[in-house]
């Protein structure tokens, strides 16, 4: 199964920050890639599909970009409520896999 | 508006199955995928497989060695995911996604499956 590693694990941040979270993949997967957001208690939220889209409703602060193994999230000015824990998933392949997820919290 | 409803909760002894239902309400039932995922508390999330809402076709991972199987009922518009040979390990919320990809993702609110002796 293809490994998704996300860095960093936790992260700590002000609200107005940009924030950067990374996924590497164990083998090139294309753009093959999304990004979710979860909160306690919550079903995850598509955030980003195919490495760099945004579904209807995801706000323009959220970006993806990336290809083959390395991709990145990006939030561009911190709100408050982007706090919670963001996985990658890769959709290349079967198994689909997770990272193991960033949570972001308050300085 | 897309729903998702799941069942309650349930509490299991190690060895029995659980059976989870997903029913669906607000768009066709058979033109997307229902996928199943697992979340263990406090872990990652974990993908279980899929069933193709129009013609039965399913997808499984093979973490689960044959234990899961998803079914559906179109007249109800309601997928399945049963479980067999629990054990502590299973302990976990178990979701339904409408397709995991895309612009028509959709999830339920999770089923908090127990298994204990």
């Amino acid at each position: 199964a293809i490994q998704m590693t996300q860095s960093p694990s936790s992260l700590s941040a002000s609200v107005g920050d940009r924030v950067t979270i990374t996924c590497r993949a164990s083998e090139g997967i294309r753009n093959d890639l999304c990004w979710y957001q979860q909160k306690p208690g919550k079903a995850p939220k598509l955030l980003v599909y195919a490495a760099s889209s945004l579904p209807s409703g995801v706000p323009s602060r959220f970006s993806g970009s990336g290809f083959g193994i390395d991709f990145t999230l990006t939030i561009s000015s911190l709100q408050p409520e982007d706090f919670a824990t963001y996985y990658c998933l890769q959709d290349y392949n079967y198994p689909y896999t997770f990272g193991q997820g960033t949570k972001l919290e308050i300085k | 508006q897309v729903q998702l409803v799941q069942s309650g909760a349930e509490v299991k002894k190690p060895g029995a199955s659980v059976k989870v239902s997903c029913k669906a309400s607000g768009y066709i039932f058979t033109s997307h995928l229902i996928h199943w995922v697992r979340q263990a508390p406090g872990q990652s999330l974990e993908w279980m497989g899929w069933i193709n809402a129009d013609n039965g076709n399913t997808k499984y991972s093979q973490s689960f060695q044959g234990r899961v199987t998803i079914t559906r009922d179109t007249s109800a518009s309601t997928a399945y995911m049963e479980l067999s040979s629990l054990r502590s390990e299973d302990t976990a919320v178990y979701f339904c996604s409408r397709d995991l990809v895309g612009v028509h993702v959709s999830w339920g609110q999770g089923t908090l499956v127990t298994v204990s002796s």
